[in-house]
């Protein structure tokens, strides 16, 4: 089991906005250490999509954004596209350097 | 254009070491900016941290796998090194080397990734 949860699956239509959710505790997230978001395309290895909680690296679209509050934090997609089918990934840590993922969620573009 | 790639046996035997070297291109092990770190695939599942590196020569690993792993680096052939013992079925994985960036502490360059398989 992560430490970080996310849900395993989320699904939209083209067009839509979605947003996948990673829960971490007073430990990790709640204790205000940063959140990256990553995407994994399938065969591929992942890749950087936010970083510091809201900041999108140099050319990822703004139809992806970041949020963080308390012990949790989101990740939002606008503007749906088949492209976007992928598994997300939530990544913190904790005050030892351990770095920690959420378990991944896949988003299936209905 | 910072670039890593792993390489290593594509397959192990039970009880044996995993040795894989992931080789760094367009970068340096000396800067305090960076970390340099293992991340692990098994098939079909999520992400898993196996451990950092720092240029001062820290290491930070796994808790769950700390018993077994060690990273180091050769800074005369950039390249990073994990070594992990005892290996069993359930370290069968793809293998990421990818570049930890100091402060908010996340992967931004990663390597392609390389499958170990655990099998006599």
């Amino acid at each position: 089991q992560s430490v970080l949860t996310q849900p395993p699956s989320v699904s939209g239509a083209p067009g839509q906005r979605v947003t996948i959710s990673c829960t971490g505790s007073s430990s990790n997230i709640g204790a205000g250490y940063d959140v990256n978001w990553y995407q994994q395309l399938p065969g591929t290895a992942p890749k950087l999509l936010i970083y510091d909680d809201t900041n999108r690296p140099s050319g990822v679209p703004d139809r992806f954004s970041g949020s963080k509050s308390g012990t949790s934090a989101s990740l939002a997609i606008t503007g749906l596209q088949g492209e976007d089918e992928a598994d997300y990934y939530c990544q913190s840590y904790d005050s030892s350097l351990n770095a920690l993922f959420g378990g991944g969620t896949k988003l299936t573009v209905l | 254009q910072l670039q890593l790639q792993e390489s290593g046996p594509g397959l192990v035997k039970p009880s044996e070491t995993l040795s894989l070297t992931c080789t760094v291109s367009g970068g340096s092990f000396s800067s305090s900016s960076y970390y340099w770190g293992w991340i692990r695939q098994p098939p079909g599942k999520g992400l898993e941290w196996i451990g950092s590196f720092y240029y001062g020569g820290s290491t930070y690993y796994n808790p769950s796998l700390k018993s077994r792993v060690i990273i180091s680096v050769d800074t005369s052939k950039n390249q990073l090194s994990l070594k992990l013992t005892s290996v069993t079925a359930a370290d069968t994985a793809v293998y990421y080397c990818a570049r930890l960036r100091r402060g908010w502490y996340g992967f931004d360059y990663w390597g392609q990734g390389t499958l170990v398989t655990v099998s006599s």
